[in-house]
């Protein structure tokens, strides 16, 4: 039963140039959330999405980034004309379902390490 | 502004000895209170998980302990393994801004010595 997927590992891009994230949920999971953690920082929310569905972008800088999960295929996190402050692992998690009094789980994925040169 | 703080920031014990890991919080309203382990290069896996009605916890040789009064929490690793040595991560949810928005500790890097 494979985890949360993330590809790719590690991503080197110029500045100016476009990073696409991809993250495939876990088998069933229909709930999906993107984190950065910059160097010696905790992880930090960015959004939160359900099929077809952005519900929460609140974390997400208001410019260059954008976050999609289309109905098939895997969730994107794309950020346009990188500058070298993107340089940052970012994880994606995936829940089963999102119960908003009950405790839920999130299933972390490895991370993908973009380096902006 | 809600925070969660830990310490040590980082913490060498030889392979054997016990450790105790600090969490402090101020979300509210808390939800409930995570530790994860965070292997360097890979995403953080769920070691425990409480709400505030709960004291302890257990997950092997780990025991985590929750005071909702305080806002403290603790992460008791037992026998120590050289392959405990990883980033432990101490994660609040907050209840006002939706559970699923999990806030983060920056860690406490253990390294377990042979």
């Amino acid at each position: 039963n494979a985890g949360v997927m993330q590809n790719p590992r590690h991503l080197v891009r110029r500045r100016g140039q476009e990073a696409r994230l991809r993250c495939s949920p876990m088998k069933g999971h229909s709930h999906v959330y993107w984190y950065r953690q910059l160097p010696e920082e905790g992880l930090k929310f960015m959004v939160y999405l359900q099929k077809e569905n952005i519900i929460d972008e609140s974390g997400m800088p208001k410019e260059r980034f954008s976050a999609e999960f289309p109905k098939e295929g895997p969730s994107i996190l794309r950020i346009q004309q990188v500058v070298r402050g993107d340089s940052a692992a970012y994880f994606c998690a995936s829940s089963l379902l999102l119960r908003r009094d009950s405790s839920y789980e999130q299933y972390f994925g490895p991370g993908t390490r973009l380096t902006v040169t | 502004k809600n925070q969660v703080e830990q310490s040590p920031q980082s913490l060498i014990i030889l392979e054997g000895k016990n450790c105790t890991l600090q969490c402090n919080y101020t979300v509210s309203p808390f939800s409930n209170l995570r530790w994860y382990k965070q292997d360097t290069g890979r995403g953080p896996v769920s070691l425990t998980i409480m709400t505030f009605s709960e004291n302890t916890k257990s997950n092997g040789r780990y025991t985590a302990t929750l005071d909702a009064d305080t806002k403290q929490s603790s992460l008791h690793i037992t026998a120590s393994q050289l392959s405990d040595s990883a980033s432990y991560i101490c994660v609040v949810s907050d209840q006002g801004s939706g559970t699923y928005k999990y806030i983060f500790g920056t860690g406490t890097r253990l390294k377990v010595l042979a």
